[in-house]
Formats: C-alpha cells, sequence, structure tokens
C-alpha cells in the first residue's frame, strides 16, 4: 500500500455519461498530479493541486475537470465520455511541487467507456 | 512539447547479466530528473530524484547518473535478477515544474 487511495479501481461506463474518480493523497502530502495513461501510450500529466488550489494544467480535455478539497482528496471529473476516453487514470501526490521530491503512486482506476 | 526519450524501448537479459537503459531530456531549464520503477499491474515506484549535475545514486544493484549540461541519465543494474522485471520510467522537471514522463524502458530479466 503506497498510502495514495484511488477509488474506485475500476469503472465500466457509457459514451455520453459522467463520471468520477477520487484520490486520497498519502498523509502529509499536499501536491496532487492526475495522469492518464491510454493504451501503448505513456503517462500524459492532466492537472496538478496544491493545497487545495491548481498548479498546473497540462493536456487536459475541457470535458475534464478536478478539484481538490480542503482534506486534500482529489476528484477527477471526466464528462461526456468517449470511446477514446478509456483508460487507466493515476493520481499521485508528493510533499510539495516543484519536483524535487518523488511522486507516490496510487494503483489507479481503469475506465472503461462501452 | 518536452521531449523525454528512453532507449532502448524494451531489453531481455540473462539472471546475472548487468545492463543498461538511457534517458534524453532537455538541456535547458533543468531542474530534476527522476526514475520510477513500475512492475506489471502495480504503480509507479520512485527510485531516483535528482536535481544536480554529476549526481550519482544507489539503492542496492541499481544506480543511476546525472548529466544536465547534455541531457541524459543512465540507470545501471548490476547482476539482473528475474525480480528487477519492470519497466523502467524516468521523468523530467523543468521550469514549468511538472513532471515529464517519457514512455520507458521495459526490461525482461530471463532466469
Amino acid at each position: 500500500d503506497s498510502g495514495v487511495t484511488q477509488t474506485p479501481k475500476h469503472l465500466i461506463t457509457a459514451t455520453g455519461q459522467r463520471v468520477t474518480l477520487r484520490c486520497s493523497p498519502r498523509s502529509g502530502d499536499l501536491s496532487v498530479y492526475w495522469y492518464q495513461q491510454s493504451l501503448d501510450q505513456g503517462l500524459q500529466f492532466l492537472i496538478q493541486y496544491y493545497n487545495g488550489e491548481e498548479r498546473a494544467k497540462g493536456n487536459i480535455l475541457e470535458r475534464f475537470s478536478a478539484q481538490q478539497f480542503p482534506d486534500l482528496h482529489s476528484e477527477l471529473n471526466l464528462s461526456s465520455l468517449e470511446l477514446g476516453d478509456s483508460a487507466l487514470y493515476f493520481c499521485a501526490s508528493s510533499v510539495a511541487p516543484g519536483g524535487n521530491y518523488g511522486y507516490t503512486f496510487g494503483s489507479g482506476t481503469r475506465l472503461t467507456v462501452v | 512539447i518536452l521531449n523525454v526519450e528512453q532507449s532502448p524501448q524494451s531489453l531481455h537479459v540473462q539472471e546475472g547479466d548487468s545492463t543498461n537503459f538511457t534517458c534524453s531530456f532537455p538541456s535547458s531549464n533543468f531542474y530534476a530528473l527522476h526514475w520510477y520503477r513500475w512492475e506489471t499491474a502495480k504503480s509507479p515506484e520512485a527510485l531516483f530524484v535528482m536535481t544536480l549535475n554529476g549526481d550519482e545514486k544507489k539503492k542496492g544493484r541499481i544506480s543511476a547518473t546525472l548529466n544536465t549540461k547534455e541531457g541524459y541519465s543512465y540507470l545501471y543494474i548490476k547482476g539482473s535478477q528475474p525480480e528487477d522485471s519492470a519497466t523502467y520510467l524516468c521523468a523530467f522537471s523543468g521550469s514549468a515544474r511538472q513532471l515529464t514522463f517519457g514512455s520507458g524502458t521495459q526490461l525482461t530479466v530471463l532466469p
């Protein structure tokens, strides 16, 4: 157990639907990151939060949004789902932003859009 | 778009062999270079975070070096064991302070 908790582990949903992925960071970590891994692709950075505030955005679609709550857990909302959104979504956390600290990854949520 | 390249893409070695892989990254605006080990059906696990040119890190049989001026890092595994089989990812952090991952080197150690 890495200390980063992601739920659910698996999600199957239909096109056009909306889902919410949840992440609880490791205790003491203030930064949360979301990554997407599609088939045959590497880890693609989506978005970063630090202590409740958005810090950086990567290749995140407009249909996707995220937030970090006062208790530091984060949620990634995916709407108007398309087949191509099927992927493994990872959450990671670190003590602080900036890259000086290693990331601790959760076990991921596998999303299948049918 | 930042280019983080890893080579080779995959590698098969015999148990006991030593091996190394390369990570190439932009040599400008360097902030940090990370290495992660990713076993199948698990999540990536941090091996090293390196920030200074010439940094060398070691953890057991695994070590890494860093050359920020020319934009490369090497990961070495001495005396590979079957349990070293995994995908090894490097990730670059530049002025934007975000981690950009390479696509990894998939290592298979044959008993």
